[in-house]
């Protein structure tokens, strides 16, 4: 079965910081993962996607993640935080069948100014 | 273009009550999923639609959940007898097609308290 963990369920950075908000996996299958955000009280937002083409992808908002299958993690980077990236992480897992999203628990991000 | 977009955004109903939540998909979708999310943790999934047919319900936690998309198109999601332990956030995805990689666009969320 797929699972996927995210270590960290608050990070806080400076404006103008590296941002790092960690994701592991478990997958059967080779996978396909995926980081969405929530903002409050709003769906979520497909940031980018790993679907076994380049392992470093490049997402909207100058989010990128790199996928390594030796470390099963693909962590969600982004190089200078900004006020407006405060919100609720999710990393997701497709699962065996394409049925489903498989989530992790969310990864709460606060940038201070 | 429109996106994802389900009603009633808030739906406040006392425990034993019926409820029935609306999620109309992207034009032209074929996937239809909802995901129900508690307080504080990430969606878990409910239930799959690839056009009318419900090919996945196994997420549904009990018989008081049903979920229906009859013309392949707009579905209901529909909760009987609610409990206190129903209160969550359902989430409503669609997807132009099935597949693993397939992105799924999801609304705004129908946010259920149960008294």
């Amino acid at each position: 079965a797929q699972s996927v963990t995210q270590l960290g369920s608050h990070v806080s950075v400076s404006e103008g910081a590296l941002v790092l908000l960690r994701c592991n996996y478990s997958s059967s299958v080779p996978p396909y993962l995926f980081w969405y955000v929530q903002y409050p009280n709003q769906g979520l937002q497909l940031l980018l996607k790993y679907t076994s083409a380049a392992t470093l992808v490049k997402g909207i908002n100058g989010f990128e993640a790199e996928f390594k299958k030796s470390e099963t993690s693909f962590h969600l980077t982004k190089p200078s935080a900004h006020m407006s990236d405060a919100a609720e992480y999710f990393c997701a897992v497709s699962d065996r069948g394409g049925n489903k999203l498989v989530f992790g628990a969310g990864t709460i991000l606060r940038v201070k100014s | 273009g429109a996106g994802v977009s389900q009603s009633p955004r808030y739906k406040v109903a006392k425990r034993g009550q019926d409820v029935a939540l609306r999620c109309d998909p992207i034009s032209g979708h074929v996937s239809l999923f909802w995901y129900q999310q508690a307080l504080g943790q990430g969606p878990e999934f409910l239930t799959y639609f690839q056009n009318e047919a419900q090919l996945d319900k196994s997420g549904l936690p009990s018989d008081r959940f049903f979920a229906e998309r009859p013309e392949g198109s707009v579905s209901t999601l529909k909760i009987q007898r609610t409990q206190q332990e129903d209160s969550a956030v359902y989430l409503c995805a669609s997807s132009r097609d099935r597949g693993r990689s397939e992105t799924q666009y999801f609304g705004p969320g129908t946010r259920l308290l149960v008294l």
